[in-house]
């Protein structure tokens, strides 16, 4: 089952352009996590931001949570050929503690 | 540090055969998952270890999947009588600690493909 739906499925922007990308989930969490895939470095958490948290920055990434929406986004400024990649958005299911819910996921493609 | 590794990374196998897939969490790490990737998909559950103990093996689709983790660390993913349906990328992924709220370090993953 899917906790976690990304939006848009795919895109595909200029290098130096932002990107946005969002994720809607179902029930209440704890924390929200999300991740990057490409081919060259498999799987990377990028980023987990908590229930309590409205926003948290890493390096390009900006990271938003709105729990009364249900729905977070990851905006990705100026962006690289390197940020090409699908991402992913993880929930837990707020009631329990273990394992992690993984979305569809956002293809991203950086026109050069 | 070494990574997360899994073995092998790519494994063809005839309908009906039986697999085994091999991970090697990060050392120390307490929690160890099993996931199963198919083409443009995100990865799906399949099963949970806190040690060696088995948690959750909910997302397991079939009784023809077993994992175990005798002593805490390495983790084997069988799967009996494998179909084609079972073709996918198995990743496996450890965390430092118990919990979802924690980072998962993933390994490159297992490509099977059953013919």
């Amino acid at each position: 089952s899917q906790q976690g739906e990304e939006d848009p499925q795919a895109l595909s922007i200029q290098e130096g352009e932002n990107a946005t990308m969002n994720c809607s989930y179902k029930t209440s969490i704890n924390n929200l996590q999300w991740y990057r895939q490409n081919s060259g470095r498999g799987l990377v958490h990028l980023i987990l931001i908590r229930s309590n948290e409205r926003e948290k920055h890493s390096g390009r990434l900006r990271v938003t949570l709105d729990t009364s929406k249900k729905s977070s986004s990851l905006l990705i400024t100026a962006s690289r050929a390197a940020d090409t990649a699908s991402y992913f958005c993880a929930t837990d299911e707020g009631n329990r503690d273990d394992k992690i819910i993984f979305g569809k996921g956002t293809r991203l493609h950086i026109l050069p | 540090g070494a990574g997360v590794s899994q073995s092998p990374r790519y494994k063809v196998a005839k309908r009906g055969q039986d697999v085994a897939l091999r991970c090697d969490p990060i050392s120390g790490h307490v929690s160890l998952f099993w996931y199963q990737q198919a083409l443009g998909q995100g990865p799906e559950f399949l099963t949970y270890f806190q040690n060696e103990a088995q948690l959750d093996k909910s997302g397991l689709p079939s009784d023809r999947f077993f994992a175990e983790r005798p002593e805490g660390s390495v983790s084997t993913l069988k799967i009996q009588r494998t179909q084609q349906e079972d073709s996918a990328v198995y990743l496996c992924a450890s965390s430092l600690v118990a919990g979802s709220s924690y980072e998962q370090y993933f390994g490159p993953g297992t490509r099977l493909t059953v013919t």
